[in-house]
């Protein structure tokens, strides 16, 4: 099955710097990659998404960028904010049937200080 | 917040016995999934339905099934509760349909403890 490896597990920044967060998986035939930003007591929130014929997708302040080589894909959030403080997770999905399964990372949590 | 409710929001409960936790998904969604949240395992898929049939199948212990109702709301039945069945339970909808199905809208989760 498919693996999803995420780093780092913790990243502390200042208000206004830029924030990066790593995930690689290992099943080449993974083609949705959506990451997700969870606040405490709250469920999962998709935030951004791409696919695997896109190499990078940006909204604002958040991009993604996807190698499908190397198997790897990065959240970029610039200039961040205190409301930016969550755990975010990567997922990199497999066909099944109609729906695309997520295997998700670990998590990253995100601390921006004021 | 994402149209999906999830019921109740915490359950307390004692090891052997059976508990139902219920989701409704956005209007309009077909499908439904479940995800398992605990520091051990990280998120976990569990199981998808989609239209009233099983699609896809996780992670999903023996002890568990779900179903998905014909107004589409869907309830995740644990049985013979463990200690290590303690959890975040989350619900999750999508549009589904014959077409690709991707963005995946999550509910605020029911929180599991069994004692």
């Amino acid at each position: 099955g498919e693996n999803v490896e995420q780093h780092p597990s913790t990243l502390s920044v200042q208000e206004g710097d830029s924030a990066v967060i790593k995930c690689t998986y290992s099943d080449s035939a993974s083609n949705y990659f959506p990451w997700y930003k969870q606040e405490l007591g709250k469920g999962p929130q998709l935030i951004i998404d791409i696919r695997s014929n896109v190499g990078e997708k940006k909204d604002q302040r958040i991009a993604v960028t996807l190698n499908k080589t190397a198997k790897h894909f990065s959240l970029h959030i610039t200039e961040t904010q205190p409301e930016d403080s969550a755990v975010y997770f990567c997922a990199a999905s497999l066909r099944s049937g109609g729906s695309y399964i997520p295997t998700f990372g670990r998590g990253t949590s995100l601390i921006v200080h004021p | 917040d994402s149209g999906v409710t999830q019921t109740p929001k915490h359950l307390i409960t004692a090891t052997g016995q059976r508990v139902t936790l219920r989701c409704s998904p956005r209007s309009g969604d077909l499908s439904v999934y479940w995800y398992q949240q605990s520091l051990d395992q990280g998120l976990q898929f569990l199981i998808q339905y989609y239209n009233g049939e099983e699609r896809a199948k996780g992670n999903i212990l023996e002890r568990f099934s779900a179903q998905q109702f014909p107004d589409l709301h869907s309830e995740l039945n644990l049985s013979s509760l463990e200690l290590g069945d303690s959890a975040l339970y989350f619900c999750a909808s999508s549009v589904g349909g014959t077409g690709s199905t991707y963005e995946q809208y999550f509910g605020p989760g029911t929180r599991l403890t069994v004692t």
